[in-house]
């Protein structure tokens, strides 16, 4: 069964500390993985994608990496702002279908406090 | 940011009524997307289009119906509002071709039926 797991399910930091989210995932065929953030109330937004071949993406603070082999990822945010209070969602992407079908994880509800 | 809109952003309604959510993209985007979404859970997909005429449902049974008559256009319509119809509506679309088909989201609409 295709799932992706996302752990911790939430997660409390301080302003300018670093923090490691994960994403496990079962999809195949594997075509790619999103992170995407989610803001309370809003869509998601994408931050970063990787295709097979790519180990690691970074977007600003956020770096997040793939091991294909291992069907892991991490988005390691540095130095958190309050703004990165959200939600992260890990969305896996196979090819076996026409659609190009998407599986969501149910996010890491970050909090950033002062 | 992406120009994608949803009408309207919160509805709360009585049981029983007729109600249509609103989606348009600026973007010339194909393929277009509705996804339900409980808090704390994964999005769930309800609905999809590949193009104009072009409707399919998605993973998730829903009561709901859309639409695709116009390219930049997908609404969703609930015949009858029942309170397990609660939930957050999100819209998206995204190119058709390349390989990464990133989606991009709308703000979402967060509906109460009472």
């Amino acid at each position: 069964k295709n799932q992706v797991e996302q752990s911790p399910q939430s997660l409390i930091i301080l302003e300018g500390k670093n923090c490691t989210l994960q994403c496990n995932y079962t999809v195949s065929p594997f075509s790619n993985l999103r992170w995407y953030k989610q803001d309370t109330g809003r869509g998601p937004v994408s931050l970063t994608i990787m295709t097979f071949s790519e180990n690691t993406k970074s977007n600003g603070r956020y770096t997040a990496t793939l091991d294909a082999d291992t069907k892991q990822s991490s988005l390691h945010i540095t130095a958190s702002q309050l703004s990165d209070s959200a939600s992260y969602i890990c969305v896996v992407s196979d090819r076996g279908s026409t659609l190009g079908r998407l599986y969501f994880g149910r996010g890491t509800q970050l909090t950033v406090w002062p | 940011e992406a120009d994608i809109y949803q009408t309207p952003r919160y509805l709360v309604i009585g049981t029983g009524k007729k109600i249509t959510l609103e989606c348009s993209q600026t973007m010339g985007h194909d393929k277009m997307y509705w996804y339900q979404q409980d808090p704390g859970m994964e999005l769930h997909l309800i609905h999809y289009s590949y193009g104009v005429n072009s409707t399919e449902k998605g993973d998730l049974s829903s009561e709901s119906t859309v639409s695709r008559i116009r390219t930049e256009h997908f609404p969703l319509t609930l015949e009858s509002a029942r309170p397990s119809h609660t939930s957050q509506y999100l819209c998206a679309s995204s190119e058709t071709g390349g390989q990464t088909d990133t989606q991009y989201f709308g703000p979402g609409t967060r509906l109460t039926v009472l």
